[in-house]
């Protein structure tokens, strides 16, 4: 079955305490990226990657690391979390298809909340 | 920067009630329009897309959309919508050439039984 998946689901931590999030495809993606979601602000882009070893900053790139070391994996880094980092976050996948993406195939997300 | 605007942030209707979200984009040149629905508990999934071609595009349960390149706009509609329809809708902008999409800050649409 086709997928993105995130891991943990939930995750509870304190300020400061380095933590990463995982994510995986299975669909042999070029384009994956993340983003957070808050209440009132939609989705923001945190960073993007067009392939391995490719990575960019979307909108809101302050206090992430990613890396893309190989194609089916992306994992979301806090090196040093603090509070306003509390959100959902959302893996995301899709094939660069022609000039433009083709649809984003989303993980299920992770509740991170920051103490 | 590209921007897309989503005017109404929380809709109410009672089942059977007509739906039309606005989506208004600000992007000059050719683009590609997306909407993706979060149903509660969910992860997005894309309800409908337009590339090219006919601006009516149809999507999956019953609903459409409607590209007007003159009005930058990109409205989301169905003629009748049931309480299942209650989700968190976002509309999303891709530049031609560019591989980032802009979603929009989301419409919650609660349907009343």
């Amino acid at each position: 079955e086709a997928q993105v998946t995130q891991n943990p689901r939930y995750l509870i931590t304190v300020t400061g305490k380095k933590l990463t999030v995982t994510c995986s495809q299975n669909m042999n993606h070029e384009y994956m990226s993340w983003y957070r979601q808050d209440p009132g602000l939609g989705l923001r882009q945190i960073y993007y990657s067009m392939n391995v070893e490719v990575t960019d900053k979307g909108d809101v790139p302050e206090g992430y690391k990613v890396s893309r070391k190989e194609k089916r994996n992306f994992p979301l880094i806090l090196e040093s979390p603090s509070p306003n980092q509390t959100s959902l976050y959302f893996c995301a996948s899709s094939t660069l298809g022609g000039a433009t993406n083709e649809k984003l195939f989303f993980g299920s997300g992770t509740q991170l909340s920051v103490l | 920067a590209q921007s897309v605007s989503q005017h109404n942030h929380h809709v109410i209707l009672s089942e059977a009630a007509s739906l039309e979200l606005g989506c208004n984009y600000s992007y000059g040149g050719t683009v590609n329009l997306f909407w993706y629905v979060q149903y509660p508990g969910q992860h997005l999934q894309l309800l409908l897309k337009y590339f090219s071609g006919d601006p009516l595009v149809k999507g999956i349960k019953g609903f459409e959309a409607e590209f007007i390149k003159s009005k930058f706009s990109f409205n989301l509609r169905k003629p009748s919508v049931q309480w299942s329809d209650t989700a968190e809708y976002f509309c999303a902008v891709v530049e031609g050439g560019s591989y980032i999409p802009t979603f929009g800050r989301g419409t919650s649409l609660i349907v009343h039984p």
